[in-house]
């Protein structure tokens, strides 16, 4: 079975600086696709990025890129300039190209202090 | 383009009751998940319909189901309700082309409290 797991709980940051957070998976497929999804107090899910696992170039949008270890199975969220709209819960989550399944880690509370 | 909507908000059952909750997918989408956020389980997978049909379905008792209408909007039931059961119940939409479920879109949830 495929697992996703999210080692920091809780997380904080300066308003403008950087932080990564960090995702590993566990699958015994060769595709996939794995999203950092973002949870603000509202509970609405935000897509944050989106990654294909045949793809090598890491995925970026805008401030947010992340760092895709294939043979590592890892997946960490890079947030530069942090802003404080960016404090959310932040979630990772692993599907297969054939699943309709979202697996999602425990989340990490992100803090982003002023 | 509207995004997904769910219908209530928030709910109050009691014990034993039953409840049903509905999800507009995104115009175009036709898959729809559900699932149930609780803080001890976290995020979990109930169901998936596609053009009408369920396609997958979770670790769930058989309480909780589901259907989907021609227009691809989606409804859950759960029966008997138990305290166990109150939780946040997301519906996530995707186009759901050639039987793959891609990116998922997801509704501001439904906040179903059981007393």
């Amino acid at each position: 079975a495929q697992t996703v797991t999210q080692s920091q709980p809780e997380m904080s940051v300066q308003e403008a600086e950087t932080v990564t957070l960090s995702c590993t998976y566990d699958t015994s497929e060769s595709d996939y696709y794995l999203f950092w999804y973002k949870q603000p107090p509202s509970r609405q899910m935000i897509l944050v990025i989106r990654q294909e696992a045949y793809k090598q170039q890491n995925a970026t949008e805008n401030r947010f890129s992340v760092n895709f270890q294939k043979a590592a199975k890892s997946f960490s969220l890079k947030i530069s300039d942090s802003q404080l709209g960016d404090a959310a819960m932040y979630f990772c989550a692993y599907i297969t190209t054939s699943g309709s399944r979202l697996t999602f880690g425990e989340g990490t509370q992100l803090t982003v202090n002023p | 383009k509207a995004g997904v909507t769910q219908t209530p908000r928030y709910l109050i059952k009691t014990r034993g009751q039953q409840v049903t909750l509905s999800c507009s997918p995104i115009s175009g989408h036709r898959s729809v998940s559900w699932y149930q956020q609780t803080p001890g389980q976290g995020l979990q997978f109930l169901f998936e319909y596609f053009s009408e049909t369920q396609r997958n379905k979770g670790n769930f008792p058989g309480r909780f189901s589901g259907r989907q209408f021609s227009n691809s909007r989606s409804e859950m039931n759960v029966s008997t309700l138990e305290l166990g059961d109150s939780a946040l119940y997301l519906c996530a939409s995707s186009t759901g082309l050639a039987g793959v479920t891609d990116t998922q879109y997801f509704g501001p949830g439904t906040r179903l409290t059981v007393l």
